[in-house]
């Protein structure tokens, strides 16, 4: 039972549109998500997260969405370029494992920027 | 460079010949942990340590061995790995408490 999931294995989008990538969660015990970026022969690299006390986390052409009632987030790319074709992974923790922290994943969405 | 280093990067191998892959972290990270990436299930946590001694199996532990015996290596081991370990593996680290993690640049394994 995948607890965080990426319905979408992959999306292409026109270079300086909007790229929009979903993330849904089941756990209620989540409060804390995290975007990574992951390129060919490359391991994941940390992008930006989002506290569950927020709604909104932006940082330069990235931003996180919480839906914390709907158990969704979303990541906004604008404008897309042809570097940020990658494979996005969704991740969750909660704090109630304490130090632990451990990180559940997403199935991963490829991300395509076409020139 | 603060970096996470696993070696070997690719493998090939056969069914039941031991294997070890090396993780390595020069940031002085109490956590580290391994995962897997397969197709369609994304990453998925195999072992993991809070501190040096200190190992707790995650999601997908069977046919694995971790060691933590420095606080800077947490080699993953296969005693007698089989074709179903075929994969992509990621060993990982993090400061104690905090939520992000580092990764390594990754070992394919491939289990004939």
């Amino acid at each position: 039972d995948q607890q965080v999931k990426q319905n979408s294995p992959s999306l292409s989008v026109q270079e300086g549109r909007i790229s929009i990538l979903n993330c849904d969660y089941t756990n209620s015990m989540f409060d804390y998500f995290l975007w990574y970026k992951k390129y060919p022969a490359e391991g994941p690299t940390f992008l930006i997260s989002i506290s569950s006390i927020k709604d909104k986390n932006e940082d330069g052409r990235f931003t996180v969405f919480l839906n914390k009632s709907a158990k969704h987030l979303s990541l906004h790319i604008v404008p897309s370029q042809p570097g940020d074709s990658a494979v996005y992974f969704c991740a969750a923790s909660s704090s109630t494992s304490g130090s632990a922290r451990q990180l559940t994943f997403g199935s991963g969405t490829q991300l395509t920027v076409l020139p | 460079e603060a970096q996470v280093t696993q070696n070997p990067r690719y493998l090939i191998t056969v069914t039941g010949k031991k294997l070890t892959v090396t993780c390595s972290q020069n940031m002085n990270h109490e956590y580290m942990s391994w995962y897997r990436q397969d197709p369609g299930l994304g990453l998925r946590q195999i072992y993991y340590s809070m501190n040096v001694e200190v190992t707790d199996k995650g999601d997908v532990p069977e046919g694995y061995k971790v060691s933590r015996k420095e606080k800077r290596n947490f080699p993953l081991i296969l005693e007698s790995p089989s074709p179903n370990q075929t994969s992509l593996y990621f060993c990982a680290s993090r400061i104690g408490g905090a939520n992000v993690l580092t990764f390594g640049a990754g070992s394919r394994l491939t289990v004939l």
